[in-house]
């Protein structure tokens, strides 16, 4: 079972700052956080993950609480094109681990 | 990142056959994993495939029925066996990289049993 909590769906105005939460109060010491997408049946895309400071790369940032149970994807400025489903999942670091997907929370960019 | 291709991207089969996907990766990855995604549904794996050793397949899927070869670190194929229309589905495939700590996906194969 996905060890993460997402909403199911969540509209943002195009150009504005989507805030995606995810709740994952039962993370491991050794979990990251890795957040996905998959835009209309492609394969998911990578976006972002982290441990516990909060990161930042050329397409979001990721902000993690200070204990860790919950964590906010952030897309800048956001366009029609990050229509998607968004999946938030926790793994074990040092990877080789699979990736367990929940149901995600789909995103629909408002014009 | 890794450049993950799969072939084929889509295809119509019929009931009772089979079907083999390949996926290649452009560099050698230890770790290969091999999703399902079946209309509407989040992703699922169907197994792990570590080059030179069996493949570890998750609960509710065998190997008669998804036999996957991993010849060698840049190349599996997976093969969906007497195929029904519940095996309609997108077939994925991906990648461990270590360097990165991330795995990466194909486009995925998208079957249609009739």
């Amino acid at each position: 079972d996905a060890k993460t909590t997402q909403p199911t769906s969540m509209d943002c105005a195009e150009g504005r700052a989507a805030n995606l939460p995810c709740n994952h109060s039962t993370i491991s010491g050794n979990e990251y956080v890795y957040w996905y997408r998959q835009i209309h049946s492609q394969g998911p895309q990578y976006i972002i993950h982290g441990l516990k400071n909060n990161e930042t790369n050329e397409m979001a940032s990721l902000i993690i609480t200070e204990d860790r149970k919950s964590s906010t994807l952030i897309l800048p400025h956001a366009t029609l094109r990050d229509t998607a489903v968004y999946y938030c999942i926790v793994r074990a670091y040092f990877g080789n681990e699979k990736l367990t997907f929940g149901t995600g929370t789909r995103l629909t960019i408002i014009p | 990142s890794a450049v993950i291709s799969q072939k084929p991207s889509r295809d119509i089969c019929q009931r009772g056959t089979s079907l083999t996907i390949q996926c290649q990766v452009d560099s050698q990855v230890t770790m290969m994993f091999w999703y399902r995604q079946q209309p509407g549904q989040s992703l699922t794996l169907i197994a792990t495939a570590n080059q030179g050793s069996e493949a570890t397949y998750e609960s509710g899927f065998v190997i008669d029925k998804f036999p996957i070869s991993r010849p060698n670190l840049t190349f599996s194929t997976l093969t969906v066996s007497n195929m029904s229309p519940e095996d309609s589905s997108i077939y994925l495939c991906s990648v461990d990289q270590r360097v990165t700590d991330t795995q990466y996906f194909g486009p995925g194969t998208r079957l249609t049993v009739l």
